[in-house]
């Protein structure tokens, strides 16, 4: 079982629709959780970051987070054809282990026009 | 806040030279950065985990040895790839953060390495 899933796409959408992007881990000690974007040829942005259950917003991007379930998701309300890309999700392990990130394969949205 | 800024952003060297990149946090300390590398259509692969003032940790199956890292301050870490070889062309992006529990890391703009 990989450590940190995401489903690889791609995930088409209408401009202007939600996109809903999720992710499952496997350690239940899993302490942080965080959604980054990589457009084609270029670096990770951290978009947001979350360590308590329930939803955080910022801006047109809402996190969930389901410990129990073992569940993180990233909704995009209003998709532009911009936030086409790759999403990462990322997993910040147990104390032992507490500064490296475990990374899903990432999901490529398309928000088409 | 939050600025990690590594150079250079390209290189172009010949097979069997060596190349030094640069990763600098701009406006926080981090003791510990991490350096990536990722193939055309990949996902990231971490290589190794850079430690400020001791030895940097690899990954399984990354040669030390090749990928030499130096992290001499809190705010800079260099990767030297020694004696490179065109299988070795890739992007190497370098990333660190403040080092608590919840602080996410934030990364540097990656530097593509082409070996001819």
């Amino acid at each position: 079982q990989k450590e940190v899933e995401q489903n690889s796409g791609p995930l088409s959408v209408p401009e202007g629709a939600i996109a809903s992007l999720n992710c499952t881990y496997s350690d239940r000690g899993s302490q942080s959780f965080f959604w980054y974007r990589q457009y084609s040829g270029k670096s990770p942005e951290l978009i947001m970051f979350i360590y308590s259950n329930g939803d955080k917003e910022d801006g047109r991007f809402t996190a969930q987070l389901n410990k129990a379930s073992q569940y993180v998701s990233l909704l995009i309300r209003d998709s532009q054809p911009s936030d086409s890309a790759t999403y990462l999700c990322a997993v910040k392990g147990n104390a032992g282990n507490n500064r490296k990130l475990i990374w899903g394969l990432g999901t490529s949205l398309a928000v088409n026009p | 806040g939050a600025v990690v800024s590594q150079h250079p952003s390209w290189v172009i060297c010949k097979s069997g030279t060596s190349v030094k990149i640069e990763c600098r946090s701009l406006d926080f300390q981090a003791t510990t950065m991490f350096w990536y590398r990722q193939f055309p259509k990949q996902s990231l692969m971490l290589m190794a985990t850079s430690n400020e003032g001791s030895k940097a940790t690899y990954e399984q199956g990354v040669e030390k040895d090749k990928f030499l890292i130096n992290h001499a301050s809190l705010t800079l870490s260099t990767l030297t790839v020694t004696s490179a070889h065109p299988e070795d062309s890739s992007f190497y992006i370098c990333s660190a953060g403040a080092g608590t529990l919840h602080s996410p890391l934030h990364f540097g703009n990656g530097t593509r390495l082409t070996v001819t």
